[in-house]
């Protein structure tokens, strides 16, 4: 079954306290990013990976890193999450050509307190 | 930088009533896609369009692409308790995957 697996569901942390989210697809995809999503404001994209080390910014990447060390891998860490980082996360992967169907992980509710 | 607005933004009906909802983007799509999102999942594609003027159907939904491609509609038929969720417009190009704000449908029974 076509997947996107992301870890943990949920996530209580303090400020300051580094984190990672997984993301894991067994697509064999190259394409592998990152978004956030508020209310009000929709799916915002936080990175990008075309393919194994290759990362680059998406619209809103202050306070996160990435690293796509295995193809199937994409991490997004904070390194010392902040409050206004408390969102709910999506992983996605896709095939890099147009009109293809972008997969989600069931994504990472994180609250920073 | 593209733009994609989405109306009403909000919208709660009855089982059993139509309803539209709409897709607007400040320039042309490359590739129109239609995602649903249910409560604590992740987006899930619904139909991809790419010619201007196209329509599509997907059992009680209904997809149209304006010929200019600049705009979509998504129609529901006699609309269920499991259409319930948020309907996310998008443009698909490669690398590039932009998102409306949605529509966020609420049916009840």
């Amino acid at each position: 079954e076509a997947q996107v697996t992301q870890n943990p569901r949920y996530l209580i942390t303090v400020t300051g306290k580094k984190l990672t989210v997984t993301c894991s697809q067994n697509m064999n995809h190259e394409y592998m990013s990152w978004y956030r999503q508020d209310p009000g404001l929709g799916l915002r994209q936080i990175y990008y990976s075309m393919n194994v080390e290759v990362t680059d910014k998406g619209d809103v990447p202050e306070g996160y890193k990435v690293s796509r060390k295995e193809k199937r891998n994409f991490p997004l860490i904070l390194e010392s999450p902040s409050p206004n980082q408390t969102s709910l996360y999506f992983c996605a992967s896709w095939e890099i050509m147009s009109s293809t169907e972008a997969f989600f992980g069931q994504g990472t509710r994180l609250t920073v307190v | 930088t593209q733009l994609l607005e989405q109306s009403p933004q909000f919208l709660s009906i009855q089982e059993g009533e139509n309803l539209t909802v709409y897709c607007n983007s400040s320039s042309v799509f490359s590739s129109l896609q239609w995602y649903r999102q249910e409560p604590g999942e992740g987006p899930v594609l619904l139909v991809t369009v790419v010619t201007g003027g196209e329509v599509k159907k997907l059992k009680r939904l209904t997809f149209q692409f304006g010929d200019a491609r600049k705009d979509s509609s998504l129609h529901i038929t006699a609309a269920q308790t499991g259409d319930t969720g948020l309907y996310l417009c998008a443009d698909q190009a490669g690398t590039a995957l932009i998102f409306g704000k949605g529509t966020t449908l609420s049916v009840s029974s």
